[in-house]
């Protein structure tokens, strides 16, 4: 079975810049999660989706931050304009399972962004 | 408020050697605890997942306790390997989707040879 499958891998650029993560979630996952791990600290949750919709986006900064989930499947998640302290490692996470009690939840190995 | 604390923060520990992990957590409610191993520059991979009923779950040599009445979680690892060397992430679901996850920061454990 394939994994959350993320790009790019690694990202640099000026602040002010603008920048876009796409993922590819497991093949039927209905959930999908985006998260800013910043280093040294645990992931955060940006924005989570139950296919095409928005169940959670309270910590997403919607003044330079979105996300979109078309059609359900994949997702892209765009930052404009980009500040120094968005430096972190953006995770994307699928499950397949809503409301099953202990459902797993899978990462991408992540896109790491440097902002300078 | 919702929050998981791990200690210690960091580890050293020989090859071969044992060690016990811990996570504390203030979520309600509490739907279940997980246990993440994130190497470094990789995603987070699922260890064990322990609902309010289960004390005990082992996934090879990883072996996870949970304590519901005192809000305690231990991870213990046996006969480490250099393998091993990852942070290890406690992350607590406060909702009963099992969704709404609340991470502590990990811990970073170092085995050496």
């Amino acid at each position: 079975e394939a994994g959350v499958a993320q790009s790019p891998r690694y990202k640099i650029i000026e602040k002010r810049q603008s920048v876009a993560f796409w993922c590819n979630p497991i093949s039927g996952h209905a959930t999908l999660y985006w998260y800013q791990q910043i280093l040294g600290q645990g992931p955060k949750l940006l924005i989570q989706f139950q296919n095409n919709g928005v169940v959670d986006d309270s910590q997403l900064p919607k003044d330079r931050f979105s996300a979109e989930r078309l059609k359900g499947v994949d997702s892209t998640l765009k930052i404009q304009p980009a500040k120094l302290e968005d430096s972190a490692v953006y995770l994307c996470a699928s499950s397949g399972r809503p409301g099953q009690y202990s459902n797993t939840i899978y990462f991408g190995e992540g896109s790491w962004l440097t902002v300078v | 408020k919702n929050q998981v604390e791990q200690s210690p923060q960091s580890l050293i520990i020989l090859e071969g050697k044992n060690c016990t992990l811990q996570c504390n957590y203030t979520v309600s409610p509490f739907s279940n605890l997980r246990w993440y191993k994130q190497d470094t520059g990789r995603g987070p991979v699922s260890l064990t997942i322990m609902t309010f009923s289960e004390n005990t779950k082992s996934n090879g040599r990883y072996t996870a306790t949970l304590d519901a009445d005192t809000k305690q979680s231990s991870l213990h690892i046996t006969a480490s390997q250099l393998s091993d060397s990852a942070s290890y992430i406690c992350v607590v679901s406060a909702d009963q989707a099992g969704t709404a996850l609340i991470f502590g920061k990990g811990t970073t454990l170092s085995v050496s040879s």
